[in-house]
């Protein structure tokens, strides 16, 4: 099965300042997804970004972006312009593209500091 | 929008129980999902189910089991309650190849 890491289980960063969360990631498969998702304190998981493996261009929605090398299974995600709401658990995770088997890393906590 | 719903938002039981989680999405999605997420561990695989009554196990599938007899909803089943089984338990539903979306979690105590 495929595993995902991630490196830092905690981090902080100053309001409107960029930080860069780690994720790597270990399969054989050619076909999968990946993705980060946000967990706000005591709320709902929701979805950040997604990357389909077999696109070379990084994905970016807003102040989020990726850094996807495929080649070294390694999927970072950069928050630009810091804001107090992104305070919350960050995970990475892996989506199977053959039978959707989809795992998750331990998780990221990042604070944001005003 | 999306609605995965989670049948209880806290539960206690006590050892022994069998108890059921219910979970129901609103959105046709095929695929459907139980994780367990415990503090500095993440989300872990419990059991994933792509189509009405197929299932597949993911890491942690002792002590659990699994029900999808209708593409809706997807239940997990604690056969014998035990007090490592308290945890959070978020289910979550997919489309084929694209993202999860999830339910508001389960926060289950076993005393």
């Amino acid at each position: 099965a495929q595993t995902v890491t991630q490196s830092q289980p905690e981090m902080s960063v100053q309001e409107a300042e960029t930080v860069t969360l780690s994720c790597t990631y270990d399969t054989s498969e050619s076909n999968y997804y990946l993705f980060w998702y946000k967990q706000p304190p005591s709320r709902q998981m929701i979805l950040v970004i997604r990357q389909e493996a077999y696109k070379q261009q990084n994905a970016t929605e807003n102040r989020f972006s990726v850094n996807f090398q495929k080649a070294a299974k390694s999927f970072s995600l950069k928050i630009s312009d810091s804001q107090l709401g992104d305070t919350a658990m960050y995970f990475c995770a892996f989506m199977n593209g053959n039978n959707n088997d989809m795992r998750f890393g331990a998780g990221t906590r990042l604070t944001v500091k005003p | 929008d999306v609605k995965v719903t989670q049948s209880s938002r806290y539960l206690v039981k006590r050892t022994g129980e069998k108890v059921f989680l219910e979970c129901v999405q609103d959105m046709d999605h095929e695929n459907m999902f139980w994780y367990r997420q415990d503090p500095g561990l993440g989300l872990r695989l419990i059991y994933f189910s792509y189509d009405v009554k197929m299932k597949e196990k993911g890491d942690i599938p002792e002590g659990y089991s699994v029900s999808r007899e209708k593409k809706e909803r997807f239940s997990l089943i604690l056969e014998s309650a035990s007090t490592n089984q308290t945890s959070m338990y978020l289910c979550a539903s997919s489309p084929r190849d694209t993202e999860a979306f999830f339910g508001q979690g389960t926060r289950l105590t076993v005393v």
